[in-house]
């Protein structure tokens, strides 16, 4: 069984930081995660697909990178709005079944 | 304007069963998969279940498999999940959300509904 785990759990950064996220395997895989943003007492909020395909309508600040057993989300200029929990996503195919990752809480100083 | 509507959700005992659904609407409903995906109190995201577009292929984690099942009728624009055998750590926040087949991402989620299990 592929294990995925995100890391840090939580992250605090000040206002125009740029901070990265990180999503790693413990066997590489050949397909890219997705990334959700998750507000306070909302719904979870797809940003990038596919390893780095900006969702339409969200912000140009948010890229996906990575391949084989490292991805990451970045996020750039942090903003006031930003605060969330961050969500990596993998689907497997044999057998057929969504995985996410832990979380990464992100707190603004 | 695209929308998820989930309810159903309430209050059971242990054991019990209850049916959650997902309305949906401003889009091709019997187009697109829809899963089911839960996040207990405090905790993060556990996918639930999926179902094609078609209904013919229906897939469950390993959580929930024998106590639950996903269904869906295009016709009514409408998803369900059927939850038999209940256990407390089935209480969570349910969401429903769509992908345009299986395997993709989850583009737009509805906003929940909380199911809870206790005596």
């Amino acid at each position: 069984d592929i294990q995925m785990t995100q890391s840090p759990s939580s992250l605090s950064a000040s206002l125009g930081d740029r901070v990265t996220i990180t999503c790693q395997t413990n066997q590489e895989i050949r397909i890219f995660l997705n990334w959700y943003q998750q507000k306070p007492g909302e719904a979870p909020k797809l940003l990038i697909y596919e390893g780095f395909n900006l969702e339409t309508g969200v912000s140009s600040r948010f890229s996906g990178g990575g391949s084989g057993t490292h991805f990451t989300l970045t996020i750039s200029n942090l903003r006031p709005e930003d605060v969330g929990t961050y969500y990596c996503q993998r689907y497997d195919n044999l057998p057929p079944k969504y995985t996410f990752g832990q979380g990464t809480k992100l707190e603004i100083k | 304007e695209v929308h998820l509507v989930e309810s159903g959700g309430g209050l059971v005992k242990p054991g019990g069963s209850l049916r959650l659904s997902c309305v949906a609407s401003g889009f091709n409903f019997s187009s697109y998969s829809i899963n089911w995906v839960r996040q207990a109190p405090g905790k993060g995201l556990e996918w639930v279940s999926c179902i094609s577009s078609s209904g013919s292929y229906i897939y469950y984690g390993d959580s929930v498999k024998g106590r639950f099942t996903i269904s869906r009728d295009n016709a009514k624009n409408s998803l369900y999940l059927q939850m038999n055998s209940l256990r407390a750590e089935d209480t969570a926040v349910y969401f429903c959300a769509r992908a345009p087949h299986v395997g993709d991402a989850f583009d737009f989620w509805g906003q929940g509904t909380v199911v809870t299990v206790s005596s």
